[in-house]
């Protein structure tokens, strides 16, 4: 059975601060990843999707890896601000059986400190 | 108008109330999903449905029924529920059934079981 951890499971930073959000998880055989953030009451706001043969994904000022051989992946946050407080999701779907069927971690709640 | 809409956004009951949750998304999407949301424990996928057929039951209880009627429109009429039951409901939806893209999450309906 797939398990997703998140470390750590709050961090607070201060503003303009680069810093790094990590997944691991137990079973290398990922059909793709998506990391997600949530802020309080809401929804989940999808980040980025790498599938199974990408190594990385960036979109603004995020930058998300993967290393599927290690059961890793890490949310690179570069300068970060106040509006990026909220929590961050991993989330990984399997390889076969049900495709659609997303595997997510417990979270990290990040806060941004002006 | 957000992608995903979900009403009610709270909703309070009995254990011996009928009610449902309704989702509609505006996406042009084809298949839709049923999440629970428990404190302190990661997201649980309950329900996938795919160009309104039901792909995926995650071994949910029978007091918990989900219906489709269309791929715009996903239900999920409660009866009988426990307190455990207390949670936030998310609906998501996506393009296409084969994982490759992502999720796209309502605010969610936070229900109370009293």
């Amino acid at each position: 059975k797939q398990e997703v951890t998140q470390i750590p499971a709050a961090l607070s930073v201060p503003e303009g601060e680069n810093l790094v959000l990590n997944c691991s998880f137990t079973d290398s055989a990922i059909y793709n990843l998506q990391w997600f953030r949530q802020d309080p009451g809401k929804g989940l706001t999808s980040l980025l999707l790498i599938q199974s043969s990408q190594r990385e994904q960036t979109s603004g000022r995020l930058n998300a890896s993967l290393d599927k051989s290690s059961g890793r992946s890490t949310l690179y946050i570069a300068a970060s601000q106040p509006g990026d407080s909220a929590t961050y999701l991993c989330a990984v779907r399997r390889s076969s059986g049900s495709a659609r069927q997303l595997t997510f971690g417990s979270g990290t709640q990040l806060t941004v400190l002006p | 108008e957000t992608g995903v809409t979900q009403t009610p956004r709270h909703l309070v009951m009995g254990m011996t109330n009928k009610k449902s949750l309704k989702c509609e998304q505006h996406l042009g999407h084809n298949a839709m999903y049923w999440y629970k949301q428990s404190a302190k424990k990661p997201l649980e996928l309950m329900f996938v449905y795919n160009f309104k057929e039901q792909t995926e039951n995650n071994s949910v209880p029978s007091r918990f029924s989900p219906e489709c009627p269309n791929s715009s429109h996903l239900f999920l009429h409660l009866h009988t529920l426990q307190p455990e039951d207390s949670a936030l409901y998310l609906c998501a939806s996506s393009q296409g059934g084969g994982g490759n893209q992502p999720q796209h999450f309502g605010d969610g309906t936070r229900l109370s079981i009293l």
